[in-house]
């Protein structure tokens, strides 16, 4: 079945950790890849996103996520996280041709990241 | 500018009656999208609005479910006969390209 796999469902880092979030999807084909970003009691930001071009995309407070076509995945990165980085993480796949293909974000189960002082 | 906005915030309600949810997109985002937030279940698409076109109601569970937009703007999931298991976060999302933006929506329990 096509799906969005997050491998780390809680992650927990101190201060100054480098981070590494995995993201695999299972869809042939073109797709648009985003993480999205939940803070503690605050709704769903988009963190940053993938359609074409450079594969490295950087995004907002210091992230970034490497899309490689040939593995499927798309994993976020940040090089020193902060205390403020808690939050849960989604990576969300848009198939953009294909008979998958539509406008609805097709979820992981998210990871929980808890980044203490 | 101002975000997407839900209401209610929360919503508790008896097995059996019907409830509505309110979206508000972006003002200017001519896409409006349902998913639902649940344990264990991740986000689940439920329905997709473009302009004037016919919804994609590819994801909604049931017949249970529905949705309008009126005026191509702001748009109201309907429930019916509601269930236990139909609690959950249920959030909204608007756009003008392919990035989504997010409401904060709104948290329904079934008692």
């Amino acid at each position: 079945a096509q799906s969005v796999s997050q491998h780390n469902h809680h992650v927990i880092l101190s201060e100054a950790a480098s981070l590494e979030l995995g993201c695999n999807y299972s869809y042939g084909g073109t797709v648009n890849l985003f993480w999205y970003v939940q803070y503690p009691g605050q709704h769903l930001q988009l963190l940053l996103k993938y359609f074409s071009g450079d594969p490295l995309v950087k995004g907002i407070k210091g992230f970034e996520a490497e899309f490689i076509k040939s593995k499927f995945s798309f994993n976020l990165r940040k090089p020193s996280v902060q205390w403020s980085d808690t939050a849960e993480y989604f990576c969300a796949v848009r198939p953009s041709i294909g008979p998958n293909s539509g406008y609805a974000l097709n979820f992981g189960k998210g990871t929980s990241l808890l980044v203490t002082p | 500018g101002a975000g997407v906005s839900q209401s209610p915030s929360n919503k508790v309600t008896e097995k059996g009656k019907d409830v509505e949810l309110r979206c508000d997109p972006i003002s200017g985002h001519t896409a409006l999208y349902w998913y639902r937030q649940s344990l264990g279940q991740g986000l689940e698409f439920l329905i997709y609005f473009q302009g004037n076109s016919a919804p994609d109601k590819s994801g909604l569970p049931s017949d249970r479910f529905s949705a309008e937009r009126t005026g191509g703007s702001v748009s109201t999931l309907t429930i019916q006969r509601t269930q236990q298991e139909d609690s959950a976060v249920y959030l909204c999302a608007s756009s003008r390209g392919f990035a989504q933006y997010f409401g904060p929506g709104t948290r329904l329990t079934v008692l």
